[in-house]
């Protein structure tokens, strides 16, 4: 059974640009969470999607977006990017997101 | 919300050597969920406790929801084991709270 695939594995911007990281979990998963991780913040919670709505919301500016698509992949966008957004961003899909998550290998984005 | 905090901050061990790492959290929690972290990255899945005890080889963790702990025990300890251990709680589903991490050295 394959794993969560997070693409790109990694990425270079420039500040002010926009960025989409896709994420396709485990067949049958239809819960798909998204993490910020960066060394001064640690782990954060941005957003889970489950059955194409966004289900709940971790408290970040809304340049930060996602959406899902009926087989569950799904997308996270980030908008007029800022230094601080590099960081590795996470997706971790469950069946329905009261069970065990995991984790794709992540897309590291620098922001330049 | 809910706090989660991790210890130690740091643990160096030597080969063989067993541990305990330690997640205290401030609330009630639906899931808890024990992960390593290793060196490139990747986020692997050790153990889904929300309550009791599971062992799985050499690491067991154990979780006392109404106390507001967990622990995770390393035995005989690898070289491999060297990384970062995370403990999780969720109160939504989907929505998992981290706490900081305890970063682990084991030296040959």
């Amino acid at each position: 059974k394959a794993g969560v695939t997070q693409t790109p594995r990694y990425l270079i911007k420039t500040r002010g640009q926009q960025v989409t990281l896709s994420c396709s979990p485990i067949s049958g998963h239809r819960s798909v969470s998204w993490y910020q991780q960066t060394p001064g913040q640690g782990l954060q919670f941005l957003f889970e999607y489950f059955s194409e709505t966004q289900r709940n919301k971790g408290n970040f500016p809304g340049r930060f977006s996602g959406r899902q698509f009926s087989n569950s992949r799904s997308e996270m966008n980030v908008s007029t990017l800022e230094l601080g957004d590099s960081a590795l961003y996470l997706c971790a899909s469950s069946l329905t997101g009261i069970q065990p998550q995991h984790f794709g290998d992540g897309t590291r984005l620098s922001i330049l | 919300g809910i706090q989660v905090e991790q210890s130690p901050p740091d643990l160096i061990l030597q080969e063989g050597a067993n541990s305990t790492l330690r997640c205290n959290f401030s609330d009630s929690v639906n899931n808890l969920q024990w992960f390593h972290q290793n060196p490139w990255g990747q986020l692997i899945n050790l153990f889904y406790i929300p309550s009791g005890t599971k062992q799985n080889g050499r690491l067991s963790a154990t979780t006392v929801a109404t106390e507001r702990y967990s622990l995770l025990y390393i035995s005989s300890s690898q070289t491999t084991d060297s990384g970062v251990y995370f403990c999780a709680v969720d109160t939504n589903a989907g929505k998992s709270t981290f706490g900081d991490g305890t970063t682990l050295t084991v030296k040959p």
